[in-house]
């Protein structure tokens, strides 16, 4: 069975620092991965996704890199602002399926 | 916008009631998702419809949920019978081909309160 972990579950940080997000996951023939961003009573928004061909992949101040031999992908966002204040979580496919992770919250203090 | 739309956002209702979720994806995607999200449950899948194949169930937690797709595009997600337990947000998805390893975009939600 195909398992998602994210550690820690909640992060804060001061405004200006870097962001890293854990992603584990066993499934080392992993098709891709794919990270989400979800403000509080909001959908999922898709921020990344990345092939298992690809080691990492990046839009602006985020980047997201994937080691398919160690079942990791870490998300960074640099130079964090209150904005990126949310719940991001990572995802990889299961069949006709998405397993998610429990998502990490993050604060980001002014 | 050409987002995933989901009606109502909010829902509440009594136990025993009937409801009706509807999601509507984004033109020209064959492939739509259902998924909940309950405190304390994470995100969990509950059915995969692509193109005029049979759907893939296999997530739905009881015989009282069900789905349709019309038209393969605008789904309706139906709960009979609330119960309290059916408390959460569910959530619709569509990607543009088959299959999870396609990204997915997901809509705003409907949540549900069964009091």
């Amino acid at each position: 069975k195909q398992e998602v972990t994210q550690i820690p579950a909640a992060l804060s940080v001061p405004e200006g620092e870097n962001l890293v997000l854990n992603c584990s996951f066993t499934d080392s023939a992993i098709y891709n991965l794919q990270w989400f961003r979800q403000d509080p009573g909001k959908g999922l928004t898709s921020l990344l996704l990345i092939q298992s061909s690809q080691r990492e992949q990046t839009s602006g101040r985020l980047n997201a890199s994937l080691d398919k031999s160690s079942g990791r992908s870490t998300l960074y966002i640099a130079a964090s602002q209150p904005g990126d204040s949310a719940t991001y979580l990572c995802a990889e496919p299961a069949g006709n399926k998405l397993t998610f992770g429990g998502g990490t919250r993050v604060l980001v203090k002014p | 916008g050409a987002g995933v739309s989901q009606s109502p956002s909010n829902k509440v209702t009594e136990k025993g009631k009937d409801v009706e979720l509807r999601c509507d994806p984004i033109s020209g995607h064959t492939a739509l998702y259902w998924y909940r999200q309950s405190l304390g449950q994470g995100l969990e899948f509950l059915i995969y419809f692509q193109g005029n194949s049979a759907p893939d169930k296999s997530g739905l937690p009881s015989d009282r949920f069900s789905a349709e797709r019309t038209g393969g595009s605008v789904s309706t997600l139906t709960i009979q019978r609330t119960q309290q337990e059916d408390s959460a947000v569910y959530l619709c998805a569509s990607s543009l081909t088959s299959g999870g390893a396609e990204e997915q975009f997901f809509g705003p939600g409907t949540r549900l309160t069964v009091l």
